[in-house]
């Protein structure tokens, strides 16, 4: 059975730098095709795709975001880490990790199983 | 790199079926397979319902189906149910750059 529950900070200050936590169960994130990927969606609006780690340690981030998100994988606590630095209000979302549905093809990204999300709020 | 385009609303009555777009362009929808579907009930994560342009995931009611033409891809849901009112995202693989990935901007879909 895959798991995945996302945890960090409720709330934000203006230009501090975010960290999200992914813990996962009931997949190796060493087995070929798998990935996990962060998603997020502002107080009803759209799904934005941030980032993914795949399994063979290749990373992807949004063109519009890459210059302020990292991702990080801790293969022993089965943990991804989303980073995102500068912080602002409009990034006020709820964020997901997801499972990506093994495929061998890059481009062949589907989110299959999702965690819970976390809201988290900027301000000051 | 723009969102997919999606019409914002479309409602049916029981048992009607109902269509939804999503346009993108040569280098996302009309220029690879990989486009997927999902709905997403108030206050819940999204569900994976269709990858591929037209698979369904093990679980997922027949009910819904996905077809594209073009740079458009459809999602079409027949015989709608009142468990079927929710918001629906299309998403896409895109070249633009380098691999990237892009969500519709999503679809109400309204049981009368």
């Amino acid at each position: 059975q895959i798991t995945l529950k996302e945890s960090g900070p409720t709330l934000v200050k203006p230009t501090q730098t975010l960290t999200l936590t992914c813990s996962f169960s009931g997949f190796s994130l060493s087995t070929t095709g798998v990935g996990v990927g962060w998603i997020r969606q502002p107080p009803g609006k759209a799904l934005e795709w941030l980032a993914l780690f795949y399994w063979n340690d290749d990373k992807r981030y949004s063109p519009s975001l890459e210059s302020r998100l990292t991702v990080t994988k801790d293969t022993s606590r089965n943990q991804v880490v989303l980073t995102m630095t500068n912080m602002d209000p409009v990034d006020t979302a709820t964020y997901y990790c997801a499972h990506r549905r093994p495929h061998t093809i890059f481009g062949a990204l589907y989110f299959d199983y999702w965690g819970q999300g976390t809201l988290v709020t900027v301000s000051s | 790199q723009s969102a997919l385009t999606q019409p914002a609303s479309v409602s049916g009555s029981p048992g009607q079926s109902i269509t939804i777009s999503c346009t993108g362009t040569s280098s996302d929808v009309g220029g690879y397979k990989y486009v997927s579907w999902y709905q997403q009930h108030p206050d819940k994560a999204p569900r994976l319902m269709i990858y591929d342009v037209s698979n369904r995931p093990s679980g997922v009611s027949n009910r819904f189906s996905g077809s594209k033409s073009g740079n458009t891809a459809s999602l079409t849901i027949s015989a709608l149910q009142a468990e079927d009112e929710a918001d629906y995202y299309c998403s896409s693989y895109t070249s633009i750059t380098t691999l990237r990935y892009v969500f519709g901007t999503g679809t109400k879909v309204t049981v009368l």
